[in-house]
């Protein structure tokens, strides 16, 4: 089946607009991760999805950063006004389930999207 | 905190060389322990994994990792690397409780040379 898509591929937007990233699971995964990949920074997490609801925001690096679920499938990352430091490339990455306590599901991960910030 | 240390940032091996990939992690328990492969303008791939058990584990592309619990290291190593090896590969571990998001060493870019 298909795999992990993220779109758009990439994106270029001015410093201080909104930009929504989307990104759509495997089939059937319940679990559903953002990270950020960026020169300064390597790959980081940025939040965890079970079904709908987000019980890690951990890695959110402001409030300007915004993550919803809908229909236990597709997920959207909101960034508000934008800074240039935001530019990275965001991955996600999905898995069959969440795991906890002693279980670890594969994660899946999306081609990313390039987002650069003039 | 868990924290994993990837010591080379780049690395060249001819064609048919050996490779062995260093990385070494911080974690208060024996964590579980990845090594995921990025090709240029591509997402992350899987190669091996270590949960449990054998401590030599095997992956795909002809790949190998070997846990050594007392120097804290998981290593991954390829008898004879081919051009299309060259890319960035990252060294990961996640916890044994809790949710399971991954923590990733900065990475290591590796050259094929001919």
């Amino acid at each position: 089946g298909a795999g992990v898509s993220q779109s758009p591929s990439n994106k270029v937007t001015e410093k201080g607009k909104d930009v929504e990233l989307r990104c759509d699971p495997i089939s059937g995964h319940t679990a559903l991760y953002w990270y950020r990949q960026s020169l300064g920074q390597g790959l980081e997490f940025l939040i965890y999805f079970q079904g709908n609801s987000a019980p890690d925001k951990s890695g959110l690096p402001s409030d300007r950063f915004s993550a919803e679920r809908t229909g236990g499938s597709v997920s959207t990352l909101t960034i508000q006004r934008t800074q240039q430091e935001d530019s990275a490339v965001y991955l996600c990455a999905s898995s069959a389930r969440g795991g906890s306590g002693g279980d670890f599901y594969e994660q899946y991960f999306g081609p990313g999207t390039r987002l650069t910030v003039t | 905190a868990q924290s994993v240390t990837q010591p080379d940032i780049h690395i060249t091996v001819s064609e048919g060389a050996s490779l062995e990939l260093r990385c070494n992690y911080s974690y208060g328990a024996t964590p579980y322990l990845f090594w995921y492969v990025q090709s240029p303008g591509q997402g992350l791939q899987l190669l091996l994994k270590y949960f449990s058990g054998d401590t030599l584990v095997q992956g795909i592309k002809g790949f190998e990792a070997e846990f050594k619990r007392s120097q804290s290291s998981f290593n991954l190593r390829k008898p004879s690397v081919h051009w299309s090896d060259a890319a960035e590969y990252f060294c990961a571990v996640g916890a044994r409780s809790g949710f399971q998001k991954l923590v990733f060493g900065t990475g290591t870019r590796l050259l094929v040379s001919p």
